[in-house]
């Protein structure tokens, strides 16, 4: 199985920060990587595809990158309803596998 | 507007076999391009995949629930199904059931989740 890392585990950050999450798979996943939000009792909403592309209706200060094993999402100007959980998953060998996740808190 | 639902007993007994349906409506299940899967998390952990079926062929699952699982799709219902057997305690979950691009295999539409405990 595809192991997928993510870090921080969790952070702190204030409205109108620039928050950096990364993630690392266990081998290259050729840019098949997704990014969600889950916001707490809530299903997961997609944000970006293929590390970079990203989700019809999702406001443009997310976005991601990266290549190989290793991608990141940034939150370009946090705002109140972001404050929630962030997982990557690789969509690029089954068993599909996400990281473990990292929360965002309010500072 | 696409929606899925989850439907089931929130209550199974050990040993015994949980069943859930995913409802589809606002798009046919049959639509090219989409796998129809289940996901599921364990109270304040992480997501965990559970497999994926297209709506003709097989089923691709997790293997270590592998032994225990059963995916199918009916299209006349417009309808998707997950059954897991010889189910324990550490099955308790919320259960997920979600769309998923064939080609990123990346879930772009989830049910609200169903929370199913595993207790006599």
């Amino acid at each position: 199985d595809i192991q997928m890392t993510q870090s921080p585990s969790s952070l702190s950050a204030s409205v109108g920060d620039r928050v950096t999450i990364t993630c690392r798979a266990s081998q290259s996943i050729n840019t098949f990587l997704n990014w969600y939000q889950q916001q707490p009792q809530k299903a997961p909403r997609l944000l970006i595809y293929a590390a970079s592309t990203l989700q019809s209706g999702v406001p443009t200060r997310f976005s991601g990158s990266g290549s190989g094993a290793e991608y990141t999402l940034t939150i370009s100007g946090l705002q109140p309803e972001d404050f929630a959980t962030y997982y990557c998953q690789q969509g690029y060998r089954t068993p599909l596998t996400f990281g473990q996740g990292t929360k965002v808190e309010i500072k | 507007q696409v929606q899925l639902q989850e439907s089931g007993p929130g209550l199974v007994k050990p040993s015994q076999t949980l069943s859930l349906i995913c409802s589809v409506s606002g798009a046919s299940i049959s639509s090219d391009g989409y796998y129809w899967g289940w996901l599921r998390q364990h109270p304040g952990k992480g997501l965990e995949w559970i497999g994926y079926k297209y709506y003709i062929g097989s089923a691709y699952y997790t293997p270590s629930l592998k032994s225990r699982l059963s995916m199918s799709v009916d299209t006349s219902k417009n309808q998707f199904s997950l059954r897991l057997n010889s189910v324990t305690a550490a099955d308790s979950a919320v259960y997920y059931c979600a769309r998923a691009g064939q080609k990123e295999l990346s879930f772009d539409l989830w049910g609200q989740g169903t929370l199913v405990t595993v207790s006599s």
